[in-house]
């Protein structure tokens, strides 16, 4: 399984696009690439996920840099409850979190 | 909608108690995680199960113990409560696979060790 690095927090406007970073240059060729998020007193919820190709779904985009060493989590238009702590993990197995990315939404 | 159940969602117990915090899905998942989460921490994977007779202890260290006699069932013991135990204990459930499934979350259980 990967090592993902994620900066501590962010900041964005509400109704703006949120791009979320993540490393992992540790990623070997059949880890896939998954992001979870983490809403104030609740447990994790599923985002999306990838392994080569850019993806897309009704919460969110996952792009996949080329060398698979990065990529980044697009919320396409940010709301008030999108503030939460988004996870982005490397995974074949087991899913390990790391300490992800604190999302700030400013109305 | 996640069909992956806790109980109980909290509780409060005296040192020394025996407890155990239950976990069912009715995904039918292979695959499930037991997390511990203190408040505004990172969740830390303590046990998880590839499926029946399968339990294997995670990356954080616990004193808790697991088993899974059925598919659908994986609860947690703490033979001897302690504060050191107060936390959030969070189920997850996931199809078997090289990493491409998605997992599901329970609500979790807040314990308090008093």
């Amino acid at each position: 399984d990967a090592k993902t690095t994620q900066p501590n927090s962010m900041e964005s406007n509400e109704e703006e696009p949120v791009h979320l970073p993540c490393n992992h240059s540790t990623i070997s060729g059949t880890d896939y690439i998954h992001w979870y998020r983490q809403l104030p007193s609740q447990g994790p919820e599923y985002v999306i996920h990838g392994l080569t190709s850019n993806v897309n779904n009704r919460m969110a985009s996952l792009a996949i840099a080329e060398d698979r060493k990065s990529s980044t989590l697009i919320l396409h238009r940010a709301t008030l409850r999108d503030a939460a702590v988004y996870y982005c993990i490397g995974n074949r197995d087991k899913i390990i979190f790391g300490k992800g990315t604190r999302l700030h939404i400013l109305p | 909608e996640a069909d992956i159940y806790q109980t109980p969602r909290y509780l409060v117990i005296g040192t020394g108690k025996k407890i155990t915090l239950e976990c069912s899905q009715t995904m039918g998942h292979d695959k499930m995680y037991w997390y511990q989460q203190d408040p505004g921490m990172e969740l830390h994977l303590i046990h998880y199960s590839y499926g029946v007779n399968s339990t294997e202890k995670g990356d954080l260290s616990s004193e808790s113990t697991v088993s899974r006699i059925r598919t659908e069932h994986f609860p947690l013991t703490l033979e001897s409560a302690r504060p050191s135990h107060t936390s959030q204990y969070l189920c997850a459930s996931s199809e078997s696979g090289q990493g491409g499934t998605e997992a599901f979350f329970g609500q979790g259980t807040r314990l308090t060790v008093v």
